[in-house]
C-alpha cells in the first residue's frame, strides 16, 4: 500500500518548457488535489478533483492544468513555466471532500530558471 | 474571503517543555479544522475538529476547538527533538473549501 506516489521528486525547467506533474494513489479515494507550497505562504491549492471525471480551479489556478485520468491518477501540467512557478508541488488524496483527512505524497521540488 | 492565522510563526523549546500552538480563523460556514505536522517532506495528518469544547488527544498532542471564539489550540507536552516540525492548521467550508494558514515552525533543542 504506498499511498500517494508523485513523480518527478525533482526537476530544473528553463522559462517556457512545459512538463507533467504525475500524482497516482492507490487508496480508491473519491477526491484529489493539486497544491503547491512556497516559503512562508502555507499550502494553496491549484487544482481539485472531487471525483473521477471532474475538476475544479482551487485558490492559484493559473499557468496549470489537470487532467484525472481515472480514480487512482491526478496529473498537474505546466504549459509554459515561469520563474514564479518555483515551488514544492504536493499531490494530495481523500476519501470525499477536502474537510476530510487528506493522504499528501512526498512533494515535487520545481524550479524554474 | 477566508482566512486562517496561525501564531507563533515559529518558536524554539527545550525537551521536556510544553507548547501551545494557535490557529484562529474567519470562514463562512465552517465545517472542520484540521492539523497536520510537516516534518521534512510531506503533511502527516494530526487531528480533526468539528465540535467546540471537545479534547482530542493522542499520546503527547492534544487539540481543542472553540467555534465561538473562532480558534483552535495544539498542545504538546514533554515535548521531545521528534517534535521538531511545521504544525499546519486547515479550515474547511462548505463548497469543499479548505484554507490552510502558514503554518508554526517548531525547533525542540535536546
Amino acid at each position: 500500500n504506498a499511498g500517494v506516489t508523485q513523480t518527478p521528486k525533482f526537476q530544473v525547467l528553463k522559462t517556457g518548457q512545459s512538463m507533467t506533474l504525475q500524482c497516482a494513489q492507490d487508496m480508491n479515494h473519491n477526491s484529489m488535489y493539486w497544491y503547491r507550497q512556497d516559503p512562508g505562504m502555507g499550502l494553496r491549492l491549484i487544482y481539485y478533483s472531487a471525483s473521477e471525471g471532474t475538476t475544479d480551479k482551487g485558490e492559484v489556478p493559473n499557468g496549470y492544468n489537470v487532467s484525472r485520468l481515472n480514480k487512482r491518477e491526478f496529473s498537474l501540467r505546466l504549459e509554459s513555466a515561469a520563474p514564479s512557478q518555483t515551488s514544492v508541488y504536493f499531490c494530495a488524496s481523500s476519501r470525499d471532500g477536502p474537510q476530510e483527512t487528506q493522504y499528501f505524497g512526498p512533494g515535487t521540488r520545481l524550479l524554474v530558471l | 474571503e477566508d482566512k486562517v492565522v496561525q501564531s507563533p510563526l515559529s518558536l524554539v523549546v527545550h525537551e521536556g517543555d510544553t507548547v501551545t500552538l494557535n490557529c484562529s480563523y474567519e470562514v463562512t460556514n465552517f465545517r472542520s479544522l484540521l492539523w497536520y505536522k510537516q516534518e521534512k517532506k510531506a503533511p502527516t495528518f494530526l487531528f480533526m475538529l468539528t465540535s467546540s469544547g471537545i479534547e482530542k488527544k493522542s499520546g503527547r498532542l492534544s487539540s481543542i476547538l472553540d467555534k465561538k471564539e473562532l480558534f483552535s489550540i495544539l498542545n504538546i507536552t514533554a515535548t521531545q527533538t521528534g517534535d521538531s516540525a511545521v504544525y499546519l492548521c486547515a479550515v474547511g467550508a462548505a463548497g469543499n473549501k479548505l484554507t490552510f494558514g502558514g503554518g508554526t515552525r517548531v525547533l525542540v533543542k535536546p
